[in-house]
């Protein structure tokens, strides 16, 4: 079983609508998260992190974690056709240390309809 | 800025091969990932390094080797290609946990 699952496979939203993805692990020694996207072509890219209970916003982008459920989701609101990639939840066991093992979920490939 | 750079961006083998793909890193960190990714399993770790000339093993370590000489690359060695595999193989090196890939090398095995 992968120890970091994420949903759904995924998803079609309306350009100007709001996308919500999910990601949840089953271990809890997994406390900090990053969300990554990655365009057709590309490696991933780093779009944010949250290491805290509660939401952290940037911009479009919103992230919350619930760390008693080891729960972590990213909504994307105004939602662009630019949006449209394989977005990916990350987690490790500690912070800011920079040696650490990062484990990747499976994806949920975002589309954006015109 | 930086930029980590992935030699070659395709590489064709054959069933059997023992082949290495390499990677390199400016941004001067300290440690670098390899990971797979194949389709609809997102990405898998292989290795990683914290330093020079350290290696840890990923989850999917088996089949691999790794080799990390220099701060700055970081290679990764198939041991024998399986007929019909087929898969990008991503590095990346990272700063705080926040990981920054290169573009990827497609393997395809005939």
């Amino acid at each position: 079983q992968q120890k970091v699952q994420q949903s759904p496979e995924s998803l079609s939203v309306p350009e100007g609508g709001m996308a919500s993805l999910n990601c949840t692990s089953s271990d809890r020694n997994f406390q900090y998260f990053w969300w990554y996207r990655q365009h057709s072509g590309e490696g991933p890219k780093a779009l944010m992190s949250i290491f805290s209970d509660g939401d952290k916003k940037e911009g479009r982008f919103t992230a919350h974690l619930n760390k008693a459920s080891l729960h972590v989701s990213l909504h994307i609101r105004d939602s662009q056709p630019s949006d449209s990639a394989l977005y990916f939840c990350a987690a490790s066991e500690h912070a800011n240390y920079g040696n650490e093992k990062i484990t990747f979920g499976a994806g949920t490939k975002l589309t954006i309809k015109p | 800025g930086g930029i980590i750079t992935q030699t070659p961006k395709f590489l064709i083998g054959q069933e059997g091969q023992k082949l290495t793909l390499k990677c390199q890193q400016n941004f001067n960190h300290d440690t670098m990932y390899w990971y797979r990714q194949d389709s609809g399993k997102g990405l898998r770790l292989i290795y990683y390094s914290i330093t020079e000339n350290d290696l840890q093993k990923g989850d999917l370590s088996e089949g691999y080797d790794a080799s990390r000489e220099k701060k700055s690359s970081f290679s990764l060695t198939v041991t024998s290609a399986q007929k019909n595999e087929m898969a990008v193989f991503l590095c990346a090196s990272s700063i705080y946990e926040r990981l920054f890939f290169g573009h990827g090398t497609k393997l395809s095995v005939l």
